[in-house]
C-alpha cells in the first residue's frame, strides 16, 4: 500500500541554522500539508498546498517557514532560521482530490539547539 | 476555528475492558470528524471517520457516532488489547478548509 515517506527520521541544529524537510506524498495525491507537534502537545496544522502554491497557512506558519514541490515527487518545508521553540515533530500528509481523508508520514523529529 | 476538547490524562486499562474516549469540538457549518492513532514510534494513522450526523465510523473493533446534537464523537471499543496501545487523537474538518484540527490526543495503556 502506498506511503507518505520523510526524511531525516531526526534532525539535530544549531539555532539559527536553515533546516529542510522533505517528503514523498502518495504518488497520486494532489493536496500536500504539514502539521507539527511540540513535544506533550496537539499536532498543530501549518500549511497546505495544491497546484503549486499555498492554499491555507496558520499562524505558526510565519515568514520563516516555506513550502516547495521542487519536483513532481518531493514536497519540502524550509525554516530559514531556526529557534528553540521549533523543536517538534514534523508531520508531512498528502490526499486526493475529492477525498477528505488526510494520509500522514512517519514525521521527522527536529531538535534545535 | 474549529477546536476539539478530549478528555484529560492517560487511560490505563486491562486487557479485555471497554475503552471510551470523549471528543466534543467546536466548528462551523458540519464538519467531517475523525479519529487518528499514533502507535509507539509512528506515524498518524486514520482509524475512522464520519462525515455526516448519524453515521458511525468502524474500524478494528473501534466505534464513534457522530453526534451533532451534543457536537460529540466519542471512540468506543468493547475489549482492548495489548496493541490497542497507542496514543489517540480526534480532529473535526470543517468543508471548505484544509486543516485537521486535532486534540490533544489520550495516550491509552492497555496491560495484560
Amino acid at each position: 500500500e502506498p506511503e507518505v515517506t520523510q526524511t531525516p527520521s531526526h534532525q539535530v541544529t544549531q539555532m539559527g541554522q536553515e533546516v529542510i524537510l522533505r517528503c514523498v506524498p502518495i504518488s497520486n495525491h494532489l493536496y500536500f500539508y504539514w502539521y507539527r507537534q511540540i513535544l506533550g502537545q496537539k499536532v498543530e496544522f501549518l500549511v497546505s498546498f495544491y497546484n503549486n502554491e499555498i492554499s491555507e497557512k496558520s499562524e505558526i506558519f510565519d515568514d520563516q517557514f516555506s513550502v516547495e514541490r521542487p519536483d513532481g515527487s518531493n514536497f519540502t518545508l524550509k525554516i530559514r532560521s531556526t529557534k528553540l521553540e521549533d523543536s517538534a515533530m514534523y508531520f508531512c500528509a498528502s490526499s486526493r482530490p475529492g477525498q477528505e481523508t488526510q494520509y500522514f508520514g512517519p514525521g521527522t523529529r527536529l531538535l534545535v539547539l | 476555528g474549529d477546536s476539539v476538547t478530549q478528555m484529560e490524562g492517560p487511560v490505563t486499562l486491562s486487557e479485555e475492558a471497554f475503552l471510551t474516549i470523549n471528543c466534543t469540538y467546536t466548528a462551523t457549518g458540519y464538519p467531517s470528524l475523525f479519529w487518528y492513532v499514533q502507535y509507539p514510534g509512528e506515524g498518524l494513522q486514520l482509524l475512522l471517520k464520519a462525515t455526516k450526523a448519524d453515521d458511525k465510523g468502524s474500524n478494528k473493533g473501534f466505534e464513534a457516532t457522530y453526534r451533532k446534537e451534543t457536537t460529540s464523537f466519542h471512540l468506543e471499543k468493547g475489549s482492548v488489547q495489548v496493541s490497542d496501545s497507542a496514543v489517540y487523537f480526534c480532529a473535526p474538518r470543517t468543508y471548505g478548509n484544509n486543516r485537521l484540527a486535532f486534540g490533544k490526543g489520550n495516550q491509552v495503556v492497555v496491560i495484560p
